[in-house]
Parts: C-alpha cells; structure tokens; sequence
C-alpha cells in the first residue's frame, strides 16, 4: 500500500494552455473522488467515480473540465483552456465502498 | 443542502494544553457521519476521528476526542496534551450515509492550529 499519489505535484501554465493532472487510488480502492482546494478554504468536491463510471460531478466542474477514470484504477483531471481562477490546490482521495477517504498530496495549479 | 461551518480561522494553544476546535452543521438528515481531518503544511489530509450520528456515545481516539451535540448541530473536536506535531490545518466534514444519493465529503473552511513550545 503505497497511497494515493498525484502528478504532477506542481505545474506553471499560461493562462488559455490546457493542463493534465493524474491520480494513482490505494489498488484496492473502487471510489475515487477529486476535490479543489483554494487558499484558505476547505476542499471542495469536483466529482467522484465508482470503479469507471463517474456518479457524481460539482456544477464547479465547470466544461472546460473532464475527468475520466478509464478502466477503473487511475484517473486523470483535464483543465482546457486554463484561467487564473483555476489556480488551486487539486486533491484527489480514494476509499472502499463506505470506507475511510485516502487523500493524495495534491496537485498545485498555478496559472499566470 | 448541507453545510459545515468552523468560525475559528485560527487557534493557538501551549504544548501539553488541551485545545478544542468549533465545528456546527446544517442538515434535515437524520442518519450522516462527521469527521475531523488534519492537514499538515504541504501534506496530505488525514483522518483524527470520526462520529455516526445515530451514536449517542462520543468519539475517542487517544488524545482526540468529540463533543458531538446532535440536537444543537455541533461537533467540536478537543485536543488533549497538545504536542508540536499536532500544528495543522484542521478541517470538519460531514457525510451522507452509505447508499444515498451523494457520497462526497462537504468541508468547512478549517482551522489553523498552531502549537506553542
């Protein structure tokens, strides 16, 4: 069990360039949940999936964001065309059915 | 829609004190879970302790403990023989139970604890 991991754990964009973030869940894990995190703010929740299929999405997802979990293990959060209102903390946690929420160490977006 | 409120952006406590952490909720739930989580600077959250609503007894993890007032909405989180690795953000949550409609965690805005030597 080596946790959940996110890449990049930094990335610098220009505003208008589109940005990919990765999530590797605990293996084990069929729930997988992406939550934004601004400065001086609690997580807020973006979307979750159930194995592949995504369940549930924020009206924060706004569509120039997407999010897919191919085969049910990793996942990817894709930004399009990036505005300095997306400069945030992406966090993405993974658990069993009811279980207790793994969160990885984030992914910080800053667009300039 | 449910809501967490925690309306201490800030507390400091002297290593060895005990500190408790505010933390009210809105809900027409009956049936929801309640956590505490911890999020060190540049590290990833993790969870100190969580409640089930329909329990009556308070929740208990070593040195964490909860006040869990059902009727007034309340879940303050106490921190007992504080220690210099318990600075961190602290943040409450709240939880629909298993099967409802949504599974996510809503969060209030947290707490930055600092712990004075």
């Amino acid at each position: 069990d080596t946790g959940v991991s996110q890449n990049p754990r930094h990335k610098i964009t220009k505003r208008g360039q589109n940005v990919t973030f990765r999530c590797d869940p605990i293996s084990e894990h069929n729930r997988l949940y992406w939550y934004r995190q601004t400065l001086g703010q609690g997580p807020e929740f973006l979307t979750y999936f159930q194995n592949e299929a995504q369940l549930e999405k924020s009206r924060l997802l706004s569509d120039r964001f997407s999010a897919e979990r191919p085969k049910g293990s990793f996942s990817t959060l894709e930004i399009q065309r990036t505005e300095q209102g997306d400069s945030a903390m992406y966090l993405c946690a993974s658990s069993r059915l009811g279980g207790e929420l793994f969160f990885g160490e984030g992914s910080r977006l800053t667009v300039l | 829609a449910q809501t967490v409120t925690q309306s201490q952006p800030e507390m400091s406590v002297q290593e060895a004190e005990t500190v408790t952490l505010s933390c009210t909720y809105d809900t027409s739930e009956s049936d929801y879970y309640l956590f505490w989580y911890k999020q060190p600077p540049s590290r990833q959250m993790i969870l100190v302790i969580r409640q089930e609503a329909y329990k009556q007894q308070n929740a208990t993890e070593n040195r964490f403990s909860v006040n869990f007032q059902k009727a007034a909405k309340s879940f303050s989180l106490k921190i007992s023989d504080s220690q210099l690795g318990d600075a961190a953000m602290y943040f409450c949550a709240y939880r629909r139970p298993e099967g409802g409609a949504t599974n996510k965690l809503i969060f209030g805005t947290g707490t930055l604890l600092a712990v004075q030597p």
